[in-house]
């Protein structure tokens, strides 16, 4: 199935360092997601992204919708170990109706953070 | 709020077995998503459920799978005669009308 060009595929930073992955798509996007992803777990949602352009944070985490629908990248500043895990880029290409929820994914960025 | 629970977590079959999965959803949710997870890569969309009803189904669902939501509320998702491409990770999601999918931890099955 299609997915999307998501990189780096893994980084290794010293704690205290920023981290900044990226995804791209051949096709418009009109939701971008980030989510992260534990060993043994489903993923969990960082960010939403609605709009062309906008940039959202949470805590440490800052992410931008691109502003052509085809791309956003994801910031983590001053990271820590626990930080660690595979960071997925999610676009949903539906704004609503009923294929919401319907989530093209990266082939994850796998995050290891060294004390 | 107790999550999105999936049954089992992990399941070890035969290839040419039936199997067949269970996910429970966050209680209200109405939208319940079946999504597939091989190694290193991301998850991708198998199918999913307004309600009861079966709204979509992604071209990766073959005529071996098939997906039930039969009082709209826990769903499961059957694998007929397994083959060992069908290993993977199958997450299930859900969410109260358009807002955020609420992942399960999935449940693994390895064919042998």
């Amino acid at each position: 199935g299609q997915q999307l060009n998501q990189s780096p595929q893994s980084m290794f930073i010293q704690e205290g360092e920023d981290v900044s992955m990226n995804c791209t798509s051949s096709s418009i996007f009109n939701t971008w997601l980030w989510y992260k992803q534990e060993p043994g777990e489903g993923p969990v949602l960082l960010i939403a992204l609605y709009k062309a352009g906008e940039l959202t944070s949470n805590g440490r985490l800052t992410a931008q919708f691109g502003i052509t629908r085809k791309d956003s990248f994801l910031n983590i500043s001053a990271s820590i170990p626990s930080d660690v895990g595979i960071y997925f880029c999610a676009g949903q290409a539906s704004a609503g109706g009923t294929s919401y929820g319907k989530l093209t994914f990266g082939q994850g960025t796998i995050l290891t953070v060294h004390p | 709020d107790t999550g999105v629970s999936q049954d089992p977590r992990h399941k070890i079959t035969k290839r040419g077995q039936n199997v067949t999965f269970r996910c429970d959803p966050i209680s209200e949710h109405n939208r319940l998503y079946w999504y597939r997870q091989t190694l290193g890569q991301g998850p991708e969309f198998l199918t999913y459920f307004q309600n009861e009803a079966q709204l979509e189904k992604s071209r990766l669902l073959s005529d071996r799978f098939s997906a039930e939501r039969p009082k709209g509320s826990f769903s499961t998702l059957e694998i007929q005669r397994t083959e060992q491409g069908d290993s993977a990770m199958y997450l299930c999601a859900s969410s109260l009308e358009r807002r955020s999918l609420h992942f399960g931890n999935g449940t693994r099955l390895t064919v042998t």
